[in-house]
């Protein structure tokens, strides 16, 4: 099955400083990916959809100057929280598509991010 | 928001009892899908409706789907220990197929 790596799966960070999270797509290219928030015990919203070679498409309310997507190759895309503060603070989770139709999302593990 | 609503949002049941998550969603779909997730990990996917199709079983699993309703639901027959996990039904907006809404979601506990 399609597996999705996602890098790393924790991170305590002090406020101010940035952290890169990557998302590879182990065996397949994905020409798109999503990077998801969630807060505990509740649902999955969508930030934004990486294109590779061009520019990410941000959620209404998300700002792409706190989180930089960049989707340099097919299998890999990176979420960057940008002077990272306590309320970002949160579960951050990558996903692939094959864009087949009705083609699951294959996702990643997750990245728990601590910002103290 | 476009975002579905599951109900119950938690439900807590014995090894071999059924286990029934009912989700709404709101817009027009091609298709839905039901993933599960274990504390603190990825999303697995489950199992995927299509909008012309009522039923689809797999394994212990069983989906049906009520477009007219704008409603589905997931039922877990004989359930196990190991079925604990937070279970989300997705959508996929017809104008934007590449974009899941994911809806609120269901934490299921099964104790043994």
């Amino acid at each position: 099955g399609a597996v999705v790596s996602q890098h790393p799966s924790w991170v305590i960070c002090k406020s101010g400083t940035s952290v890169k999270i990557e998302c590879r797509s182990l065996d397949f290219q994905a020409t798109t990916m999503f990077w998801y928030r969630q807060f505990p015990k509740q649902s999955l919203m969508l930030m934004a959809t990486s294109n590779e070679g061009s520019k990410a498409t941000y959620e209404q309310g998300v700002e792409k100057d706190k989180f930089l997507i960049n989707h340099a190759s097919l299998t890999l895309s990176t979420l960057t929280v940008t002077s990272a503060h306590p309320e970002d603070s949160s579960f951050y989770i990558c996903s692939a598509s094959k864009l087949l139709r009705d083609s699951p999302l294959h996702f990643g593990n997750g990245t728990r991010l601590t910002v103290t | 928001s476009q975002q579905g609503e599951e109900d119950p949002q938690a439900l807590s049941i014995q090894e071999g009892e059924n286990a029934t998550m009912n989700c709404s969603y709101k817009t027009s779909i091609n298709n839905l899908q039901w993933y599960r997730q274990n504390s603190g990990r990825g999303l697995v996917h489950l199992i995927l409706i299509r909008s012309n199709e009522r039923e689809k079983h797999s394994g212990r699993l069983r989906v049906t789907l009520d477009t007219s309703k704008k409603s589905s639901s997931l039922l877990i027959t004989a359930s196990r220990a190991a079925d604990t996990a937070s279970y989300f039904c997705a959508t996929d907006a017809t104008e934007n197929t590449d974009k899941l809404i994911f809806g609120t979601g269901t934490r299921l506990q099964v104790f043994p």
